[in-house]
């Protein structure tokens, strides 16, 4: 069956930094395009994140371009979120997402996600 | 300020109907594909609607999606308490390249 692991997180202050990984089983995980979502407390879903299943193409949130990295190790069925520069307001639990279909040909939705991983930044 | 609109809250007694409207433009609804999401806080999102109306296997059919223009709609019938949640639309906005989820929508089965 499907299962998507994520790890990672923990308390961190703010200007900080961090690596989540999610760890994938039950698939190809190289056939399939990846997504990070958010949930900051008290407050909506917010997608963070994708990449496709090579890798090659990434695409981010305004809030967190510049700052964090989605990329993906294929061979360790593993993706990954690098978060640079943390402030309060990253505060969430990041969930990791399997897309299906293609969003370029606007068909696309996440059909299996992660139970999450909470992130605190605070001094 | 979420690119899709949603009700913040809906309620219904157990047994009876509800909808939940999501409200976007034709850079995302309009032009492609919604989704729609149950969640609990603490717990993995789980997909309800895909493709504006379709549901996987095991989701029953009390829950149905529509789309019409710029705008989509969750329905569920036969509300039970364990519908209580979070419901999301989401889907790609295609001139942000990026997907967007609506605010969330809490049900309460009164």
């Amino acid at each position: 069956q499907v299962q998507l692991v994520e790890s990672g997180g923990g308390v961190v202050q703010p200007g900080g930094s961090l690596r989540l990984s999610c760890t994938a089983s039950g698939f190809t995980f190289s056939t399939y395009y990846m997504h990070w979502v958010r949930q900051a407390p008290g407050k909506g879903l917010e997608w963070v994140a994708v990449i496709s299943y090579e890798g090659r193409n990434k695409y981010y949130a305004d809030s967190v371009k510049g700052r964090f990295t989605i990329s993906r190790d294929n061979s360790e069925n593993t993706l990954y979120l690098q978060m640079n520069s943390l402030r309060a307001e990253d505060t969430a639990v990041f969930y990791c997402a399997r897309q299906l279909g293609y969003c370029g040909g606007g068909n696309c939705h996440q059909d299996y996600w992660g139970q999450g991983t909470l992130v605190t930044v605070s001094t | 300020q979420s690119v899709l609109t949603q009700p913040p809250s809906v309620s219904a007694a157990p047994g009876q109907k509800v909808t939940i409207s999501c409200s976007g433009s034709s850079s995302n609804i309009g032009n492609n594909f919604v989704s729609w999401y149950q969640h609990l806080p603490g717990t993995a999102p789980k997909l309800l609607i895909y493709e504006n109306n379709k549901r996987p296997s095991e989701i029953p059919d009390r829950f149905s999606g529509s789309k019409s223009g710029t705008s989509a709609t969750l329905g569920i019938t036969g509300l039970q308490t364990g519908d209580e949640a979070d419901y999301y639309c989401g889907t790609w906005d295609t001139s942000l390249s990026a997907w967007v989820f609506g605010g969330g929508t809490k049900l309460t089965v009164l």
